[in-house]
């Protein structure tokens, strides 16, 4: 069954620094893969996704990250935080069965970020 | 943003009644999901639809149960609503790859 692991519920980064948020997945067949962020009170929106293709994905708000088959990983990446992107991350895994698609998503990782 | 309503926002209940909520979309996307959100647990699936009248369940679905008659609606409901399903409950839709668009979530209390 494909699952989703977050590495770490909470991160602290000073603004200007490298952002890393750790996604490792599991599944049987070639997986579609999302982050998605939430701003407090908010519902959750798209940052970025991996289907098919190109293995580093550029997404909304200069993040990143890069599809490691052989690793399992899906990390995501911000060259420099800003205090704006303080907000809960989720990455997401979809799931293809007889019924359709649905969406498993990991705990979450809250980013912190401090000037 | 994706044309998706949930109602209502906040709701306060007593146990053991039953609570509707409502998710309403305007995009005709084939999918619609219903999610439960708490604190060091993420988003955890409880039903979805991938059709009128066709739904499965998901990993926390035992007192819940959702109907979908129309494309565009997709009801949750909670039979006899306990402290346990205290909650903020987020509905998404998608057309079929799995990037979701979401509601702003209906915070439910069960008092």
């Amino acid at each position: 069954a494909q699952s989703v692991t977050q590495l770490g519920s909470h991160v602290s980064v000073s603004e200007g620094a490298l952002v890393l948020l750790r996604c490792n997945y599991s599944s049987s067949v070639p997986p579609y893969l999302f982050w998605y962020v939430q701003y407090p009170n908010q519902g959750l929106q798209l940052l970025l996704k991996y289907t098919t293709g190109a293995t580093l994905v550029k997404g909304i708000n200069g993040f990143e990250a890069e599809f490691k088959k052989s690793e399992t990983s899906f990390h995501l990446t911000k060259p420099s935080a800003h205090m704006s992107d303080a907000a809960e991350y989720f990455c997401a895994v979809s799931v293809q069965n007889q019924a359709g698609t649905a969406l498993i998503f990991g705990k979450g990782t809250t980013l912190s970020v401090s000037s | 943003d994706a044309g998706i309503t949930q109602s209502p926002r906040h709701k306060v209940t007593e146990t053991g009644t039953p609570v509707t909520l409502r998710c309403h979309q305007t995009e005709n996307h084939r999918y619609m999901y219903w999610y439960r959100q708490d604190p060091g647990h993420g988003l955890r699936l409880i039903h979805y639809s991938y059709g009128v009248k066709d739904t499965d369940k998901g990993e926390v679905s035992d007192g819940y149960s959702v109907s979908r008659s129309k494309t565009e609606d997709f009801l949750l409901t909670l039979e006899s609503a306990t402290s346990s399903q205290t909650s903020v409950y987020f509905c998404a839709i998608s057309a079929g790859q799995g990037d979701a668009f979401f509601g702003q979530g209906t915070r439910l209390t069960v008092v």
